[in-house]
């Protein structure tokens, strides 16, 4: 079984500032991983995936992940926040070996940015 | 472009009473997926379906059912409603596994068992 570890339920930045939301997993086999965010009031939508192809993931608004096997991490960066960035993100964990379907998600993260 | 729509957004009901949740999607997708989400939970699956007239139990399933007739459409029941319920409830699709692709998901349902 996988699961994922979000470090931190609230996350406040300064606009401007590095955003560095962290992501840990645990998995029997290859993961697949993923960044998804919940606007308020709104369903999640995906930032960016990592499926095993280039372990450093672009995605959209400037985010991007690098997965690292060693430290079985996914943490989710932005070089300079923005007001609009406020949100909940949730990392989740799949199986890639064909296992049963469904995502695993975190507990969230909220990001605050301080104007 | 409606995408995922669920039905009803918000819903009060008491302890013992049913209630079924609709969720529509226009985009051909074969899978589609109900979860749950409560504060400091995440996200939990409830039940999923990979395709017409296929259901199949997810992380926590017990109190509720599903249908999936149609390929569209996925409804999400409850029996017998608990205030253990009370969640936000997302419905999601994909056109392919949750495992690989991206999850659209609707707007969210929000329920309250008094």
């Amino acid at each position: 079984a996988q699961s994922v570890t979000q470090l931190g339920s609230h996350v406040s930045v300064s606009e401007g500032a590095l955003v560095l939301l962290r992501c840990n997993y645990s998995s029997s086999v290859p993961p697949y991983l993923f960044w998804y965010v919940q606007y308020p009031n709104q369903g999640l939508q995906l930032l960016l995936k990592y499926t095993s192809a280039a372990t450093l993931v672009k995605g959209i608004n400037g985010f991007e992940a690098e997965f690292k096997k060693s430290e079985t991490s996914f943490h989710l960066t932005k070089p300079s926040a923005h007001m609009s960035d406020a949100a909940e993100y949730f990392c989740a964990v799949s199986d890639s070996g064909g296992g049963a379907d469904g995502l695993t998600f975190g507990k969230g993260t909220h990001l605050i940015i301080q104007p | 472009n409606a995408g995922v729509t669920q039905t009803p957004k918000f819903r009060v009901l008491k302890t013992g009473q049913s209630m079924t949740l609709l969720c529509a999607q226009d985009m051909n997708h074969e899978y589609m997926y109900w979860y749950r989400q409560d504060p400091g939970m995440g996200l939990r699956l409830i039940h999923y379906s990979v395709g017409e007239g296929t259901t199949a139990k997810g992380e926590v399933p017990d109190g509720y059912n599903v249908s999936r007739l149609k390929k569209q459409n996925f409804l999400l029941g409850l029996e017998s409603a608990a205030p253990s319920q009370t969640s936000v409830y997302f419905c999601a699709s994909t056109e392919i596994r949750a495992n690989t692709g991206e999850l659209f998901f609707g707007e969210g349902s929000r329920l309250t068992v008094l």
